[in-house]
């Protein structure tokens, strides 16, 4: 398995510029999230999503799109990039709730987005 | 709200040396608590967990243990290795919920 997959893993874009993080995952997890990383401090949620055609807004979702139109894949969609979206990306999974437990949440190693 | 407030780094120690990162929470009711591990170039990685007050995680060396009555998580390990390199975050979950509440993150460099 490859796990959870990134892509691009560094891009720059300049003011209003949009583009689309690409994320993907091959462990059938219902469950998948996008978190970013800003310099010293933990990660933030964006987005969730808790099946295919079903997402959510997270802690702070301004200036972000998402789609959810497959088990596997949930791009994160940025348009009119503003300097504020400087950050590093993770997109992560899981299988979703458990009754008595907690399912792990599986990262994908980050894209590094620069605004300028 | 819920929050995670995390040992301030950077942390240098000597290969051997005992480590200690602090971590302390702000939640209601009962969540899970969590130490992730970033190594240089990937992704999260779950180091431990606790789900219950009382409970100790552990792996790879590294424990913590679930302290309700000082709301505290600490990582610990005795004997600290150059491989250990990496950004530790401790995270927290509330019952019933996916979100995960991460502290900062803590920089460990081990020094041959």
């Amino acid at each position: 398995n490859a796990g959870v997959t990134q892509t691009p893993k560094f891009r720059i874009l300049k003011i209003g510029q949009s583009m689309t993080l690409q994320c993907a995952q091959d462990m059938n997890h219902n469950y998948m999230y996008w978190y970013r990383q800003d310099p010293g401090m933990g990660l933030k949620l964006i987005y969730y999503s808790v099946g295919a055609g079903i997402t959510d807004k997270g802690e702070v979702p301004n200036g972000y799109n998402v789609s959810r139109s497959t088990t596997e894949d949930f791009p994160l969609r940025l348009e009119l990039a503003a300097p504020s979206q400087t950050s590093v990306y993770f997109c992560a999974s899981n299988l979703g709730l458990a009754g008595s437990g907690w399912y792990e949440q599986f990262f994908g190693p980050g894209t590094r987005l620069t605004v300028l | 709200g819920d929050s995670v407030t995390q040992m301030e780094g950077p942390v240098t120690l000597s290969e051997e040396a005992f480590l200690t990162i602090n971590c302390t929470y702000t939640a209601t009711g009962y969540p899970s608590l969590f130490w992730y591990v970033q190594y240089p170039g990937e992704g999260l990685q779950l180091l431990l967990k606790a789900t219950k007050a009382d409970d100790k995680g552990s792996n790879k060396g590294f424990e913590a243990t679930y302290r309700k009555e000082t709301t505290s998580f600490h990582l610990e390990k005795g004997s600290v290795q150059v491989s250990d390199s990496a950004v530790y975050f401790c995270a927290l979950s509330k019952a019933g919920a996916n979100n995960l509440f991460f502290g900062t993150g803590t920089r460990l460099t081990v020094i041959p």
